[in-house]
């Protein structure tokens, strides 16, 4: 099946860090996505993880990945304002002929405080 | 720089009429697809597209068509048999298979 779940709010004081979780049901899913979408503004991509790799980290992202529990989360390090934003996850389904498409969760809007 | 390209920015439209929303994209991508956003919910997929001349249907075409005979173009037209055209919509493009989608800022388009 194609699902793809997350939290719809998250609200962190700034400096903290956040953590943003997400499930999905598809083992076959080759790469796992982390978008951000600003108000009004397209979705830009933060970070990806392939199927095969526990972790990955960039800069202030940390990316989770338990295959056996089809778990996928995001920490955010030293969270800043600008950070508020909305956060999608997504998996990438192949289909037969090279095709592929993105199944995305309803994303979670994170909110940061002084 | 390269990037994904959607035009107008807002669109308004009276019920009834058809629309044609416009994406661009100069990365040399193959593939480029449609999306619908509404709020509280995640992305759905209208169409998709991985070589000209070439389309598919998404998870929620019904009322939306498109055409693909340029590689740098994707545009989608409403219809009037849409029952819920108002929507936020993202056109997306790739180089294909495993590669990430690139996203352009949205065309928010209401109809009356």
């Amino acid at each position: 099946g194609e699902d793809v779940e997350q939290s719809l709010f998250l609200s962190v004081r700034e400096g903290d860090s956040s953590v943003i979780n997400c499930t999905y049901t598809d083992s076959s899913s080759t790469y796992l996505y982390w978008y951000k979408q600003e108000p009004g503004a397209g979705l830009q991509l933060l970070t990806y993880i392939f199927s095969n790799m526990d972790m990955k980290q960039d800069q202030r992202l940390t990316v989770l990945l338990n295959k056996k529990d089809k778990h996928l989360s995001l920490r955010i390090a030293d969270t800043q304002t600008g950070d508020s934003a909305i956060y999608f996850c997504a998996e990438n389904l192949m289909f037969s002929g090279g095709y592929n498409k993105l199944i995305f969760g309803a994303g979670t809007r994170l909110a940061v405080h002084p | 720089d390269g990037g994904i390209t959607q035009s107008p920015k807002y669109l308004f439209r009276k019920e009834g009429q058809n629309v044609t929303l416009s994406c661009e994209q100069n990365l040399n991508h193959d593939a480029m697809y449609w999306y619908r956003q509404d709020p509280g919910q995640g992305l759905r997929l209208i169409y998709y597209s991985q070589i000209v001349n070439d389309f598919q249907k998404g998870d929620i075409a019904e009322g939306y068509s498109v055409s693909r005979e340029k590689k740098e173009s994707f545009p989608l037209t409403v219809t009037s048999a849409q029952k819920n055209p108002t929507a936020f919509y993202l056109c997306a493009s790739s180089r294909g298979e495993d590669s990430p989608l690139h996203f352009g800022n949205g065309t928010r388009l209401t109809v009356t």
